[in-house]
């Protein structure tokens, strides 16, 4: 079945470091990937979006990248802040256009 | 600023009673969906719709209804509440742009809890 996979292990990270998040597909060729953020409680809100014939994208301190041969999308938040710590999910649309989620992963910076 | 606002935070309810959850949203959005998310399992879609009066089963449509007489409004109905159906539910819309489902608005969320 097709899945999006993502790191399920919190990262914890220095405040003014880079985060990077690793967004993982099977079993089928999304043809773009979705990035959201999710603070606790709260819906997802959107960040960024990629399309498969996009290697890189890049919005303020967010940089995403699509890699179809690794069948893989990184995203990366540099000089990271104590208020980017939320729950980053990632998604991919499936082939009847339909979202598939990732379970998300927690991130933490620590001042 | 688009919003998509849903009708309760948090809701109580006992087994067995009808719960209707709605949703609305400003922004003219042709598409709307109803999620719910759980520890572990994630966001699951449990139907979406694309149009007025139009609706299609997500991947967990059982146990509930939904209903969209208007553009900016999308109702999920749990026609008998049971304990498993606990859980944080999400509204979300999107504009079509050829119905490839771009990125999705989400509502604040209802936290039910059945007893």
């Amino acid at each position: 079945s097709q899945k999006i996979e993502q790191n399920s292990e919190a990262l914890n990270i220095q405040e003014g470091k880079t985060a990077t998040l690793t967004c993982n597909y099977t079993n089928y060729s999304p043809a773009y990937l979705q990035w959201y953020r999710q603070d606790p409680g709260r819906g997802p809100v959107f960040l960024l979006l990629i399309r498969e014939n996009e290697k890189e994208k890049r919005k303020e301190r967010l940089k995403v990248t699509f890699d179809t041969t690794l069948k893989q999308s990184l995203f990366h938040i540099t000089a990271s802040q104590p208020a980017d710590s939320a729950t980053y999910l990632c998604a991919g649309r499936s082939n009847n256009r339909k979202l598939i989620w990732g379970l998300g992963t927690s991130l933490a910076v620590n001042p | 600023d688009v919003k998509v606002t849903q009708s309760s935070r948090y809701l109580v309810k006992r087994t067995g009673e009808k719960v209707f959850l709605e949703c609305v949203q400003d922004m003219d959005h042709e598409n709307m969906f109803w999620y719910r998310q759980d520890p572990g399992l994630g966001l699951r879609l449990i139907y979406f719709s694309y149009d007025v009066k139009m609706k299609e089963k997500g991947d967990i449509p059982e146990g509930y209804s939904v209903s969209r007489e208007k553009k900016e409004r999308f109702s999920l109905i749990l026609e008998s509440a049971s304990t498993n159906q606990t859980s944080m539910y999400l509204c979300a819309s999107s504009s079509p742009h050829d119905r490839s489902y771009n990125e999705q608005f989400f509502g604040p969320g209802t936290r039910l809890t059945v007893l």
